[in-house]
């Protein structure tokens, strides 16, 4: 197996700029989850899917970002307008509905 | 908000040493695991405990999860610089598959 896919690997884009990034989960995982890592506030979950639907979307920081999951196999996290403290790495993992997390590699962004 | 906190933050040691990072929180957790995180890559699952006073080896790596399930230590016996990286513990509560990731031990092991 691929394990999780994400792109871009880095991103780099001008305050106000929309930004998408993408993830393609593992084949056969029910659970998709988004992450923002930072050095300051390090690993914090953004949103999560179950079998497609959102289930908890508390960690998304304001309206600014959005997160959709069209089908089983991708899943898109939009930041629309884009700021430069949004800069960070964004991880999406996914889960056989275990809570055994299998991570991308991420995606560096930075807004300039 | 289940809030895990990790120590030490951050620890150098020479490679043969020994050394133990701690996880620990107020709050009670169904399961605990441990990821390991190099530069430019995800979090990688080392291993998940279950129960109060589980304690699992993973070759030089032992892991433990408290009584009460609210904290868990990692022991490296004979560090290697290959050990080098991000530790992170993430606990998740019954019903509940979110995780919350705990606050990070970065590890240098020094040849």
């Amino acid at each position: 197996d691929a394990g999780v896919i994400q792109s871009p690997r880095h991103e780099v884009t001008e305050m106000g700029q929309e930004v998408t990034l993408r993830c393609k989960p593992i084949s056969g995982h029910n659970s998709l989850f988004w992450y923002r890592q930072t050095m300051m506030r390090g690993l914090e979950l953004l949103i999560y899917f179950n079998n497609n639907v959102p289930i908890d979307d508390s960690g998304m920081p304001e309206d600014r970002f959005s997160a959709k999951m069209p089908n089983a196999s991708f899943s898109t996290l939009k930041i629309q307008p884009s700021e430069p403290r949004d800069s960070a790495v964004y991880f999406c993992a996914s889960t056989l509905g275990d809570s055994r997390a299998f991570f991308g590699q991420g995606t560096r962004l930075t807004v300039v | 908000t289940q809030l895990l906190e990790q120590s030490p933050q951050f620890l150098s040691i020479q490679e043969g040493e020994n050394l133990t990072v701690y996880c620990n929180s107020s709050s009670v957790f169904s399961s605990l695991q441990w990821y390991r995180q190099e530069p430019g890559e995800g979090p990688v699952l080392l291993v998940t405990v279950v129960t109060g006073g589980e304690v699992k080896k993973l070759k030089r790596l032992t892991f433990q999860f408290g009584d009460a399930r609210k904290d868990s230590s990692l022991h490296i016996t004979a560090a290697q610089p290959g050990d080098t990286g991000l530790y992170l513990c993430a606990g998740d509560v019954v019903g509940n598959e979110k995780l919350t990731f705990g606050t990070g031990t970065r590890l240098t092991i020094i040849p």
